[in-house]
């Protein structure tokens, strides 16, 4: 069955940018059946959906993280990648992959395990 | 953006008891774009019900969604030990996505 698994450092310093990478197995991305989200916890605010992309490229970004969020994609490793710039401890997070349907893309049918992030210097 | 406001913040049952958890919405939702997850320590938030009444796959029939516009209800009508958890409903409007801030289900 298809399986996400986040991965990418545990520890980022203020100011810096945060790279996380969700590897996708059992389940070819270009297939087009999904969309392919990140999403983070914190005690702070809780469960917050950071955005998601396409297989294509299309992305669409939580208004509130817009200006600091990139994420993308690689086919060839059925792997997509998140982004976050300009860091600060308030991105303290555990940060989850996930995926809506294409077709049905009202609710997170599968979740990675998820990667705990510290922003600390 | 939509706001879920779950209440209570924590219910305190023994097993075999009712549960009945509570998401308000600032404005209204599609009952089609409602879902309730259930988190455990340490693990992801699994789905539960989605449409706002409608099982996952797996999902026991202990498990049940209702309610329509600003006003959505989980219920566990017998809660069972492996129940005791958070639960969070989520909502889906305009490409974005928000979640409420959870129900902790504890054991009395």
């Amino acid at each position: 069955q298809v399986q996400l698994q986040e991965s990418g450092p545990g520890l980022v310093k203020p100011s810096q940018t945060l790279s996380l990478t969700c590897t996708v197995s059992g389940g070819a991305i270009s297939r087009g059946d999904y969309y392919w989200n990140w999403i983070r916890q914190s005690p702070g605010k809780g469960l917050e959906w950071i955005g998601y992309i396409y297989y294509s490229g299309s992305t669409y970004y939580n208004p509130s993280l817009k200006s600091r969020v990139t994420i993308s994609v690689d086919t060839s490793k059925n792997q997509f990648s998140l982004k976050l710039s300009s860091v600060t401890a308030a991105d303290t997070a555990i940060y989850y992959c996930a995926r809506v349907g294409f077709y049905v893309s009202w609710y997170f049918d599968l979740w990675g395990r998820g990667t705990l992030v510290t922003v600390s210097s | 953006e939509i706001v879920l406001t779950q209440s209570p913040g924590t219910l305190s049952l023994s097993p075999g008891e009712r549960a009945t958890l509570s998401c308000r919405a600032s404005q209204s939702v599609r009952s089609s774009h409602l879902a309730w997850y259930q988190q455990k320590p340490g693990q992801a938030p699994r789905l539960l019900i989605y449409g706002a009444s409608s099982r996952a796959t797996g999902i026991p029939d202990r498990f049940s969604g209702s309610g329509s516009g600003t006003d959505f209800t989980l219920t566990i009508s017998r809660v069972e030990p492996e129940d005791f958890a958070v639960y969070y409903c989520q909502q889906y409007d305009r490409s974005s996505y928000t979640f409420g801030q959870g129900t902790k289900l504890e054991i009395k």
